[in-house]
């Protein structure tokens, strides 16, 4: 049974970064077909593909044009784990976080989610 | 990107009743890369079906997807009491993956 276990902190100020990290049990960041995403959930966006990042004889990353500019998604093989950073934030990235695995062309597992606030 | 749009936004029904929600996409979602999920509150959305029709794993047979194309549908037989939700449609054969704005099935 895969799971997704997401930390970090639930309140950042505005112009700093965003910072999350999703450790994975029951599957490997490297397997092939799959990848791994960010994906956040605000009254105002709804759902919003942010990025992500996977495998296939080198790693890959994808991200949304929304916020392609600021946005970086890591992997760590090491604790196979993975990790969101989103900088220069301000009040609009306000909302729940959710790291999610992509497979089959769906997302079919997803992490508890993490309510960031932006706020000084 | 593809823009899902969902109707109805709320639809009011009583448990045994049946449930028609539908998405349509403003271009072709190629290879009926269409995903449904169920989302509680407080719960991050649950995957139901996808590739259009294909349930996932532990979901019960009342819910089924169809649809190709631009137009797809999801539909619960008879509603459980644990089926009042909001449901999400999301598509993922045009990148970016994009999602609907949600039907609320709420409790009549």
């Amino acid at each position: 049974q895969v799971q997704l276990q997401q930390s970090g902190p639930g309140l950042v100020k505005p112009s700093q970064t965003l910072s999350l990290t999703c450790a994975i049990s029951g599957d490997s960041l490297s397997s092939n077909g799959v990848a791994w995403n960010w994906i956040r959930q605000s009254p105002s966006r709804g759902l919003e593909w942010l990025g992500r990042t996977y495998y296939r004889s080198k790693w890959y990353n994808d991200y949304a044009v929304s916020v392609k500019s600021r946005i970086t998604v890591n992997a760590d093989t090491s604790k196979n784990q993975f990790s969101l950073q989103l900088n220069s934030v301000t009040p609009e990235d306000t909302a729940v976080y959710y790291c999610v695995r992509g497979n089959r062309n769906t997302f079919d597992y997803w992490g508890q989610g993490t309510l960031v606030t932006v706020s000084s | 990107e593809i823009v899902l749009t969902q109707s109805p936004g709320t639809l009011s029904l009583s448990p045994g009743g049946r449930a028609t929600l539908s998405c349509r996409a403003s271009q072709t979602v190629t290879n009926r890369y269409l995903s449904w999920y169920q989302q509680k509150p407080g719960q991050a959305p649950r995957l139901l079906i996808y590739g259009a029709s294909n349930r996932e794993n532990g979901i019960p047979d009342r819910f089924s997807g169809s649809g190709s194309g631009t137009d797809f549908t999801l539909t619960i037989s008879r509603l459980e009491p644990e089926d009042f939700a909001v449901y999400y449609c999301q598509q993922y054969g045009s990148s970016p993956p994009t999602f609907g704005g949600g039907t609320k099935v709420e409790i009549k």
